[in-house]
């Protein structure tokens, strides 16, 4: 069974500071897909990032990386430098390889960025 | 490209009564489309994956016959929440695979619906 823990619920930080958003999966798949998805409070999903199974490789958009650790089944997502627009609810999500296969989401952090 | 729409974006119903939730593919046709219920402070749950053309395929738990999808067109699929109470009050969100062939299946995702039911 396919499975995505987001063991944060919460997390605050003030401007300007990073901070690490954990997410661990679990899945028997040897393909497969990660996903970061951000959900402000207007509610419309922002899709932040997709990774496959088979690329390990650090991504850093901006202020933005991930990283993707298959040794402990990991995609973290970092935020550097914080900001109030940061505020959100992140998702982490996995997909199997498959048109049917169902997006899994994890049960979300939701992120407080104060100033 | 690939956008996905919802309408209404908010809808108030009174108890017992039946509201539908439009999901369109704006600039693509899509084979496959998802419906998602979010509670508050929650995470989205799956509702049920449609196919056009054919019936629903519902999560465990999800009634079918409360929550009817239609899947009538590439571009369209309804849910339909009958005989609405309270406790159905959420956010449903739905999101739709575009046709291709190889590589991975994207899942776009419209902008959401938050149901009241009074």
């Amino acid at each position: 069974a396919q499975k995505v823990t987001q063991a944060q619920t919460e997390i605050s930080v003030v401007e300007k500071e990073d901070v690490t958003l954990d997410c661990v999966y679990e899945t028997r798949d040897t393909t497969y897909y990660l996903f970061w998805y951000k959900q402000p409070p207007s509610g419309e999903l922002v899709f932040l990032i997709r990774r496959n199974s088979f690329d390990e490789q650090n991504e850093i958009s901006g202020r933005y990386s991930w990283n993707f650790q298959k040794s402990t089944s990991s995609f973290n997502f970092t935020i550097t430098a914080s900001q109030v627009v940061d505020s959100a609810v992140y998702f982490c999500a996995l997909s199997g390889a498959f048109n049917t296969d169902k997006l899994i989401f994890g049960t979300g952090t939701r992120l407080q960025v104060f100033p | 490209g690939a956008v996905v729409s919802q309408h209404p974006s908010r809808v108030i119903c009174k108890s017992g009564t039946s509201v539908k939730i439009e999901c369109r593919s704006l600039d693509f046709q899509a084979t496959t489309m998802f419906w998602y219920r979010q509670f508050p402070k929650q995470s989205l749950m799956l509702m049920a994956t449609s196919n056009e053309g054919s019936k629903a395929t519902y999560e465990q738990g999800v009634e079918k016959d409360k929550f009817l999808i239609n899947h009538a067109s590439l571009t369209l699929s309804t849910l339909t929440v009958t005989s609405a109470h309270p406790e159905d009050s959420s956010f449903y969100i739905c999101s739709a695979r575009p046709l291709r062939s190889g590589g991975y299946y994207e899942q776009y995702f419209g902008p959401g619906t938050r149901l009241t039911v009074t």
